[in-house]
Order: structure tokens, then C-alpha cells, then sequence
């Protein structure tokens, strides 16, 4: 089946400029996770969202930076007058509830996102 | 607050061999433990995980770990390495209660024919 798809693979914006990425998750999973990796980083936790409802944003660096599941199934995660300090590779991952005991995740192949 | 350890950048090991990549933690309480392989232009892939019973975890391509409580660490083993493990390896913990996951930096494994 279908994996987890994110679009654009790769965004080059300028310093200031607002940008959206946008993430497909698994038919089905109702758990979605924006990750933020930065080079030789692990993924760095952003916002969970369990279907429509963002149940921990606790890890967004600041208040340009903002996700949306409005159906509960795509995402957009929208970063206003980006910052050099905001390129990395952002990553989508999602899974089934937690509740059902499964907590594994599937992620998707990234978007790699360039301030300049 | 949660906390993945990844001592070594990289580890070298040759074919045939076992390998052992290393991780420790920190949580309050029982955690959820996790292994991710990274392939080069690939995304994160799923390998294994502890939940809760038996220590010892076996997962994907003969991967397998063992939760050691009291050492909080969860080290990802294999007994013979293939030249195809060659990626990244990351470690990530969640706490129970919780829905966020902690990544460790990465270990860079590298099998050598």
C-alpha cells in the first residue's frame, strides 16, 4: 500500500519568506507526527496530532511555526518569515492511535527545506 | 525530561561478525523503546520496538534488543553482520503517558567486506 508521501521534496525560500509543507499520511492513521532533522541530528519532535486536534505542540520552536490537520488525515505544517536557522529536512511520520497498542511509525521521505 | 543516549558516531564492524550499536536513556517510569534504520535517500524504517514482557526484542532483517532496566539501555544487536546494514541507526524513547518521541543522534554503522 501507500506509504507516507510528503510535498515538496525539496523547498528553497528566501529569509522571510512563509512557506507550507504538506504531508500524505497512511489511509487510516490517525496519529501524525512533524519531526524536524537537522545534519548529523536525530529527528527532533514538533507537534502530534490525534486526528483532527494537535494533542502535544509542545516541541514547535516558536509562534511562527504552526501545523494544521483540519480532516484529520493531511497536514500542513506552515512556518512564517523563515529564519536560515529553519533549514533542516522536515519529516512526517504517522501511525495508528496509540491506543490500539501499536506505536510504531512510518515516515515519509522528508521535505529538505533551504532559507536563504 | 526524556533523554536518548548514542555514545558512538559510528561503528565499524566486518562481515560475518556480530555488531552491537549502542543506546541508554532516560524517563520517569516505564518506557516505550524504539530502533529506526535510515538508508541513504531513504526515510526512517521501523525495526523493533519494547513495549512491555520479555527483554529480549526481535525485529526486522535478524535485528534484536535487549531492555536492560537497570542499565536503562536498549542495545541493538545482530550476530552476523551483512555489508547491506551498512546505514544510520537511531534510538528513540517515549514515555508512558506520553505521545512524544525522543530521537538519539544517530550511530553510523559501517560493515566492511
Amino acid at each position: 500500500g501507500a506509504g507516507v508521501s510528503q510535498t515538496p521534496s525539496n523547498k528553497v525560500t528566501e529569509k522571510g519568506k512563509y512557506v507550507e509543507l504538506r504531508c500524505d499520511p497512511i489511509s487510516g492513521h490517525t496519529a501524525l507526527y512533524w519531526y524536524r532533522q537537522s545534519l548529523g541530528q536525530g529527528p527532533e519532535f514538533l507537534i502530534y496530532f490525534q486526528g483532527t486536534g494537535a494533542a502535544d505542540d509542545s516541541g514547535l520552536p516558536n509562534d511562527r511555526f504552526f501545523a494544521v490537520r483540519p480532516e484529520g488525515s493531511v497536514s500542513t505544517l506552515k512556518i512564517q518569515r523563515t529564519e536560515r536557522g529553519d533549514s533542516a529536512v522536515y519529516l512526517c511520520a504517522s501511525s495508528l492511535t496509540a491506543g490500539q497498542g501499536t506505536y510504531e511509525q512510518y515516515f515519509g521521505p522528508g521535505t529538505r527545506l533551504t532559507v536563504t | 525530561a526524556q533523554s536518548v543516549a548514542q555514545p558512538e558516531d559510528q561503528v565499524n564492524v566486518a562481515e560475518g561478525n556480530p555488531l552491537t550499536v549502542k543506546c541508554t536513556y532516560s524517563v520517569s517510569g516505564n518506557p516505550y523503546l524504539f530502533w529506526y534504520v535510515q538508508y541513504p535517500n531513504r526515510g526512517l524504517q521501523f525495526l523493533l520496538k519494547y513495549i512491555t514482557g520479555d527483554n529480549l526484542v526481535k525485529g526486522s532483517y535478524g535485528f534484536e534488543a535487549e531492555f536492560n532496566k537497570s542499565q536503562t539501555s536498549f542495545h541493538l544487536k545482530k550476530p552476523s553482520a551483512l555489508v547491506s546494514d551498512s546505514a544510520l541507526y537511531f534510538c528513540a524513547v517515549r514515555e508512558r503517558g506520553t505521545y512524544k518521541y525522543i530521537f538519539g543522534t544517530g550511530t553510523r554503522l559501517k560493515v566492511l567486506a
